[in-house]
């Protein structure tokens, strides 16, 4: 099986602009979930989607929102960007979601200038 | 200004050696843990889970221990190489959110010295 697979790789912004980011779960995967990785912070949930619908959410201003759709593939948008959310924006999938292992794609590398 | 990033715990150990990454979890209605393996520019590859109802679990050269008392999961790798080089980070679900999210450790920084 494929494994999660997320674009872009690699993206420049700069501030106030806004960028949407994709994943492909694992084939039959239906949960979603979208994590945040900075050096300062670490590992951070943003949120998770199941079923075409927001199932939980981190601590995430609302400037940060997401999607799935009906194959499950997610995407998650930011608007107005600031420096700060410069990070590996990473994506996990699992079968069904709770108490399973969740499946990370190699993430997408934000930078905003 | 300057930015201050996480300070990983590091372990170095020699080629062939055993490796003991350690981990403290906070929340005790914790019921199912994860280690993952995160090399340079990759995601965080799954490397061995345990459920709460248990207090071993071994797989190929890994082995996770979960005291739930004192809240401590670790992970062993016997015969550590030098592919065992990265950050290992600790994740816990916790039940009480009613949904899939992890919570992750601040990661372990392994270097294998050939």
């Amino acid at each position: 099986k494929a494994g999660v697979t997320q674009t872009p790789r690699y993206l420049i912004k700069t501030r106030g602009q806004q960028v949407t980011l994709s994943c492909s779960p694992i084939s039959g995967h239906r949960s979603v979930s979208w994590y945040q990785q900075t050096p300062g912070q670490g590992l951070q949930f943003l949120f998770e989607y199941f079923s075409e619908t927001q199932r939980n959410k981190g601590n995430f201003p609302g400037r940060f929102s997401g999607r799935q759709f009906s194959n499950s593939r997610s995407e998650m948008n930011v608007s107005t960007l600031e420096l700060g959310d410069s990070a590996l924006y990473l994506c996990a999938s699992s079968l069904v979601g709770f108490g399973e292992t969740q499946y990370f794609g190699p993430g997408t590398r934000l930078l905003v200038l | 200004g300057e930015s201050v990033g996480l300070h990983l715990p590091t372990l170095s150990v020699q080629e062939g050696d055993n490796s003991i990454i350690n981990c403290a979890y906070s929340n005790s209605a914790s019921d199912y843990f994860i280690w993952y393996k995160q090399e340079s520019g990759k995601g965080p590859q799954f490397i061995i889970d345990i459920r709460s109802n248990m207090d071993k679990r071994q797989g190929q050269r890994v082995t996770v221990l979960l005291n739930k008392t004192v809240k401590h999961l670790s992970l062993q790798i016997a015969a550590t190489q030098p592919g065992d080089s990265a950050v290992y980070f600790c994740a816990e679900n916790r039940s009480v959110t009613g949904a899939n999210n992890l919570f992750f450790g601040t990661g372990t920084r392994l270097t294998v010295i050939p």
